[in-house]
């Protein structure tokens, strides 16, 4: 079965230093892997994607994430945070040999930035 | 283009009640899905359809039914309200059915059952 786990419920950071939200993900074939972002009230907006060939991939905002099939991690990274960035990040997977139908979703980190 | 649409934006029902939650999108995209978000559980796939005409369940159906009778709409049907459907549902719709494209969410209905 797909899972997808997001071991840190709130991450704090000052603004400028780097941040780092953590995923990993277990799938039975190859996953396709996808961060979103929730601003408050609001509904989820794509920030990248790993689908194939470098394993860092980089995406909206100044996002950045890096794919580690030996550790099935999918980590978002920013080398600067900024206190817009404060938000709720999800990680999701979708498993390519069974159809991929099914998007499976992480529980959530809240991010803060603090000034 | 406006996107992923829901209606209505809140809503509270009484046990027992049955009411429709709608979704239209006017991207032409094939793959629509229904979420329930609930606090420290991320997003639940309800049900999902993969075009007109075609739906298939997802991690939590029971309670819910879906319809897709034209590529635009999607709309979750609520058979009989109970306090443990109370959450926050979006949709959401892809390009087309292949897993390896991105979804577009809607603003959420946040539904209070009594």
């Amino acid at each position: 079965a797909q899972s997808v786990a997001q071991p840190e419920d709130q991450v704090n950071v000052a603004e400028g230093n780097p941040l780092t939200v953590k995923c990993t993900y277990s799938v039975s074939g190859n996953p396709y892997l996808f961060w979103y972002v929730q601003y408050p009230n609001r509904g989820l907006q794509f920030l990248l994607k790993y689908i194939t060939g470098d394993n860092l991939v980089k995406g909206s905002y100044g996002f950045e994430a890096e794919f580690n099939k030996s550790q099935t991690s999918f980590h978002l990274k920013k080398p600067s945070a900024l206190v817009s960035d404060s938000a709720l990040y999800f990680c999701a997977v979708r498993d390519r040999s069974t159809g991929g139908f099914k998007t499976i979703f992480g529980a959530g980190t809240r991010l803060f930035v603090k000034a | 283009n406006a996107g992923v649409t829901q209606t209505p934006e809140f809503q509270v029902l009484k046990t027992g009640q049955s009411m429709t939650l709608q979704c239209a999108q006017d991207m032409n995209h094939e793959y629509m899905s229904w979420y329930r978000q609930d606090p420290g559980m991320g997003l639940r796939l309800i049900h999902y359809s993969v075009g007109a005409g075609i739906t298939d369940q997802g991690e939590v159906p029971n309670g819910y039914n879906v319809s897709r009778s034209t590529t635009e709409d999607f709309p979750l049907r609520l058979l009989s309200a109970a306090p443990s459907q109370t959450s926050v549902y979006f949709c959401a719709s892809s390009y087309n059915r292949f897993a390896n494209n991105e979804q577009f969410f809607g603003p959420g209905t946040r539904l209070t059952v009594l």
